[in-house]
């Protein structure tokens, strides 16, 4: 079954601190994968997407994702966070040959001073 | 300039009632879709439409229809309101073609319609 797993519900963090968001999905042999963030009161924004090519992948905000199809993977991460990062970030999962976008369930990302 | 604009944004209700969320975009895409949140910020696929035509219709209840009046629009109407559909709704469009060639399309969500039934 296709599932996507995030394993933190919550990071806690200083600004101006690195963070890594960590995403795990199902095995599978070919998979487009997204992050998405979504700020308060808002709708889901994309970050960043791999598709092919390169397996480090930069995104908006100063944000990268680093795809690893042996351990099945694909973490965020950003050198050094602002205030303005606190959001929920989703990591989303599409199965080739598949329709529909798998979500993870989301990790809250909590930057403060 | 709101690429995908959802009315209302608030909506509160009483259980039975029935209610209707409206979706629009102005991308010009083909494929829209429909998307439950619940209160552990869950989020899963209800619908997809691609040229006013379902394609995606995941285990959802017949109290809930989707309607596409043009490729613009995707409106959920919702009958016999039930506690258990107090959610955050959003819409969402992108330029998948459903061809059978795997998309790499972007989706872009409206800002949500938060439902409370009471």
């Amino acid at each position: 079954a296709q599932s996507v797993t995030q394993l933190d519900s919550q990071v806690p963090v200083f600004e101006e601190a690195p963070v890594e968001l960590r995403c795990n999905y199902s095995s599978s042999v070919s998979v487009y994968l997204f992050w998405y963030v979504q700020y308060p009161n808002q709708g889901l924004q994309l970050l960043l997407k791999y598709l092919s090519g390169s397996t480090l992948v930069k995104g908006i905000n100063g944000f990268e994702a680093e795809f690893n199809k042996s351990q099945t993977s694909f973490h965020l991460r950003k050198p050094s966070v602002h205030i303005s990062d606190t959001a929920e970030y989703f990591c989303a999962v599409r199965y080739t040959g598949f329709q529909k976008l798998v979500f993870g369930t989301g990790t809250r990302l909590l930057v403060s001073p | 300039d709101t690429a995908v604009s959802q009315t209302p944004k608030y909506l509160v209700t009483q259980m039975g009632n029935d209610k209707s969320i409206k979706c629009e975009q102005n991308l010009g895409h083909d494929t829209m879709y429909w998307y439950k949140q619940d209160s552990k910020k869950f989020l899963k696929i209800m619908f997809s439409y691609n040229n006013k035509e379902l394609i995606i219709n995941e285990t959802v209840p017949n109290r809930f229809s989707p309607k596409s009046p043009d490729k613009a629009h995707l409106n959920l109407h919702i009958n016999s309101l039930e506690l258990g559909d107090s959610a955050v709704y959003f819409c969402a469009s992108s330029q998948e073609a459903f061809t059978g060639v795997p998309s790499t399309d972007t989706q872009y969500f409206g800002p949500g319609t938060r439902l409370t039934v009471l």
